[in-house]
């Protein structure tokens, strides 16, 4: 079974300019959650998508977005970019009936200049 | 206050050592945590995962969650190299599972 893929896994963006970033969870999950990890802060949570509808927010200003299709598959999309939005960027997908168990993907480092 | 802190770390422990990795939470409606692993450059992998308070056993790990003194505990035996990453505590009151919130991660080294 294909785990939960990102794309892309690098990017270089300036100050300003805006990112999307792409989450294929794992097939039959409806869940999609993403997270910001930085060494400062650790992982914080940003949004949970669960059959194309946000259930969950975390606490991130509203240039943060995402969107769920319904295939499941999902984008996050950070517009105006700021230095401090330089991290690693996880989806992570789970199965509707969830005991808690996440599935990571490798992440989208993206670095703001 | 941050949520849920961990010591960061590092812990640098030989081949064989019990290994106890320890965070505290501040809010009482969490209800499930979990341990997660995450080796250099990959996604964290859920490690254990316990609801309320109470002891897990899986293989050479342990959790502890002890809800009076709101502190969560991972205890791992006979400690091997393969067991050198970074270990992060979670926790939520969201029945799904889903919302996480992580402990920053203590860094883990075991040498042979």
């Amino acid at each position: 079974k294909a785990g939960v893929t990102q794309t892309p896994r690098y990017l270089i963006k300036t100050r300003g300019q805006q990112v999307t970033l792409s989450c294929s969870p794992i097939s039959g999950h409806r869940s999609v959650s993403w997270y910001q990890q930085t060494p400062g802060q650790g992982l914080q949570f940003l949004f949970e998508y669960f059959s194309e509808t946000q259930r969950n927010k975390g606490n991130f200003p509203g240039r943060f977005s995402g969107r769920q299709f319904s295939n499941s598959r999902s984008e996050m999309n950070v517009s105006t970019l700021e230095l401090g939005d330089s991290a690693l960027y996880l989806c992570a997908s789970s199965p509707a009936t969830s005991s808690g168990e996440l599935f990571f993907g490798e992440g989208s480092r993206l670095t703001v200049l | 206050q941050k949520e849920v802190e961990q010591d960061p770390g590092p812990l640098s422990v030989p081949e064989g050592a019990i290994v106890s990795l320890n965070c505290t939470y501040s809010n009482s409606a969490f209800q499930y945590f979990m341990w997660y692993r995450q080796y250099s450059r990959k996604g964290p992998e859920l490690l254990m995962y316990t609801y309320s308070s109470g002891n897990k056993e899986d293989g050479r790990f342990t959790a502890q969650v002890d809800k009076s003194s709101k502190y969560i505990s991972l205890f791992i035996r006979d400690s091997q190299p393969s067991d050198s990453a970074t270990y992060l505590c979670a926790t939520t009151a969201n029945q799904a599972g889903t919302a996480l919130i992580f402990g920053k991660g203590t860094t883990l080294s075991v040498s042979s």
